[in-house]
């Protein structure tokens, strides 16, 4: 299985400011004949379902505001929040959809300051 | 658009087996490329997915827990289905159903889940 790490496991940023959660995956989820990362981000709120905001890294998903952009290739990728509005507290997820079994990060819970 | 609602028993005993439905609507269950998709989330290990199924039968399950589960699908409801057998403590968790817009897509879709506890 891929194994995706994030960090940091949580994090505290005031609002207006930048909020950056980093991705790690144990093996390359780009996959070379398209040029495509399989990486997707997703926001989840206390008894929400995950939704998602970001996938192939840096598409948002229609709907999702312009302050959340995803970069990254290969085994690195970074969820940027550019000003932190209070809404965006919550926990963010990473997820590879390259290989079977689909795996998530444990999460990054983001909080006010 | 399109809305899944997870149903089912919130309590199962250990050894037996978890039966949830996920039930569509605002779409066919059998028209596009859709992969209809169960996961659940636990405090110890997060996020999980379990597998998926096509409206044709296609199925693919989780390796770690492929013994023990099967989803299948009734067209003819707008429905699929997870099973879990031989269900321990290990196994209590919110079930999610969702919906992927490919074989390679995350899903965009969820239900809101249900929480399964497994307890004598």
């Amino acid at each position: 299985d891929i194994v995706m790490t994030q960090s940091p496991e949580s994090l505290a940023v005031s609002l207006g400011e930048r909020a950056t959660i980093n991705c790690k995956s144990s093996q390359s989820v780009l996959y070379s004949s398209n040029n495509k990362n399989y990486l997707a981000w997703f926001q989840q709120k206390p008894g929400q379902p995950p939704k998602l905001l970001i996938y192939w890294a840096s598409t948002r998903e229609s709907g999702v505001p312009d302050r959340f952009s995803g970069s990254g290739s290969g085994t690195d990728f970074t969820l940027t929040i550019s000003s932190l509005q209070a809404e965006d507290v919550a926990v963010y997820y990473c997820q590879q959809y390259y290989a079977a079994p689909i795996t998530f990060g444990q999460g990054t819970r983001l909080e006010i300051k | 658009q399109v809305q899944l609602q997870e149903s089912g028993p919130g309590l199962v005993k250990p050894s037996q087996t978890l039966s949830l439905t996920c039930t569509v609507s605002g779409g066919s269950i059998s028209s596009g490329d859709y992969y209809w998709t169960w996961i659940r989330q636990t405090p110890g290990k997060g996020l999980e997915w379990i597998g998926y199924i096509y409206h044709s039968g296609t199925t693919y399950y989780n390796p770690s827990l492929k013994s023990r589960v099967t989803i299948s699908v009734d067209t003819s409801k707008n429905q699929f289905s997870l099973k879990l057998s031989s269900v321990t403590d290990a196994d209590t968790a919110i079930y999610y159903c969702a919906r992927a817009g490919g074989q390679y897509l995350p899903p965009l879709y969820w239900g809101q889940g249900t929480l399964v506890t497994v307890s004598s």
